[in-house]
This record gives structure tokens, sequence and C-alpha cells, in this order.
């Protein structure tokens, strides 16, 4: 089966903290896509950073890494200086060769003043 | 570059009427995803269109359908709603080929609300 797993059903730091989410998952391909997605309450979906799975190097965008472990199935979200517009639901999902994405269960992240 | 545009955003329907749901891709996006999201159940995947042939369907009953047409334009239909059909209803397009492919950029939604 094909699953993802998001321990953290919500997380709440101050502004200009690190945080760091954690996704662990599950699957039998070797190939495969990994993906953090914001969804604040706007409701819209927004890609945050994306990693491929046969590169070795973490994936960065800006304040945003990844810690991706692939023999563990660990692909972790760091933000760093963290700003009150990161407040959002944050989803970790993965995708195969067919195109679907497979999603966590999210984290509610809150960013206080 | 307009995004994904998915109408309508609202929607309010008696159990057992039909819907229908549209969504309209980034200009050259090829792929349509529908993903269906609920408290309960999260984010599932309902089907993905390429060039108006659906490539993979999720585990939904057959009330759930959709379509693709030439401009890559996606439609979704429910028929015979139940109460258990309330969802957001996401639309994500994406090139659809290779590994630029995979990068999926949503819509705002469908709130469908079924009473």
């Amino acid at each position: 089966a094909q699953t993802v797993t998001q321990s953290q059903p919500e997380m709440s730091v101050q502004e200009a903290e690190t945080v760091t989410l954690s996704c662990t998952y599950d699957t039998s391909e070797n190939n495969y896509y990994l993906f953090w997605y914001k969804q604040p309450p706007s409701r819209q979906m927004i890609l945050v950073i994306r990693q491929e799975a046969y590169k070795q190097q973490n994936a960065t965008e800006n304040r945003f890494s990844v810690n991706f472990q692939k023999a563990a199935k660990s692909f972790s979200l760091k933000i760093s200086d963290s700003q009150l517009g990161d407040t959002a639901m944050y989803f970790c999902a993965f995708m195969i060769s067919n195109y679907q994405l497979i999603w966590g269960a999210g984290t509610k992240l809150i960013i206080k003043p | 570059k307009a995004g994904v545009t998915q109408t309508p955003r609202y929607l309010i329907k008696t159990r057992g009427q039909q819907v229908t749901l549209s969504c309209s891709p980034i200009s050259g996006h090829r792929s349509v995803s529908w993903y269906q999201q609920t408290p309960g159940q999260g984010l599932q995947f309902l089907f993905e269109y390429f060039s108006e042939t659906q490539r993979n369907k999720g585990n939904f009953p057959g009330r759930f359908s959709g379509r693709q047409f030439s401009n890559s334009r996606s439609e979704m239909n429910v028929s015979t709603l139940e109460l258990g059909d309330s969802a957001l209803y996401l639309c994500a397009s994406s090139l659809g080929e290779g590994a630029r492919g995979t990068e999926a950029f949503f819509g705002q939604g469908t709130r469908l609300t079924v009473v």
C-alpha cells in the first residue's frame, strides 16, 4: 500500500523561529516525486517544494528546505525565519508513475506574532 | 499566465440531484486531475485526464465521472448526490509528461454542499 504519514496534527511556533514538519511515506516504487504543499484559509493548494527521489541532494526554496532520507522513507520540511504568512495547513504528498498524488493528513501550522 | 480556474466556487445541491464542476487548466497543460477533500477522509484522488483520455481513476463509485475536452478543459460530474459527497473538490493541472509533468498547480476548488 502507498501511504503518507504526518504525525503532527498541529504545531505552533513564534514568528522568526525555525520549525520542522515531519513526513514518512511508504511505497514499493523506486522512482517517485515528493512534495510539500501548503493550503492557507483561502483553500488554494500551493506547491512549497519538490524533491525527485533519485536526487540525493536535498531541495531548497528560499526559507524552505527538506531533509530527504530515502532509505528511511522520510521527507521532513524545515521552515526557517517563519513568518505570519506561513500559517496554513501543510500537506506532504508523493507521486509515482501514474501521476496520482498520495497525500498525508496534513499538519496545521500556526505562526504566532 | 492565468492559473487554474474552477467554477463554480460554491454550490448547494439537494440529495438525489446531479452536479457538474468545471476546471480550466493553465494554458499548455494537458493533464487535469481531480481530488476530493473532506475533514474525515482528507485528500483523495478521483481521476486524471491527459489529452482527453482518462489515464487513472481512484476508488470512487461510478456516480463520479469526468471528461476532458480538446482544449484540455475538464468537467467532473456527480450523479445521485449523497450527503457524504459534500466536500471541497480540487482540480490540478500539469504538463502531464516527464519529470516536469509531476508539478501540479491547483485551482481554488469548488465547495459542494449536499442538503
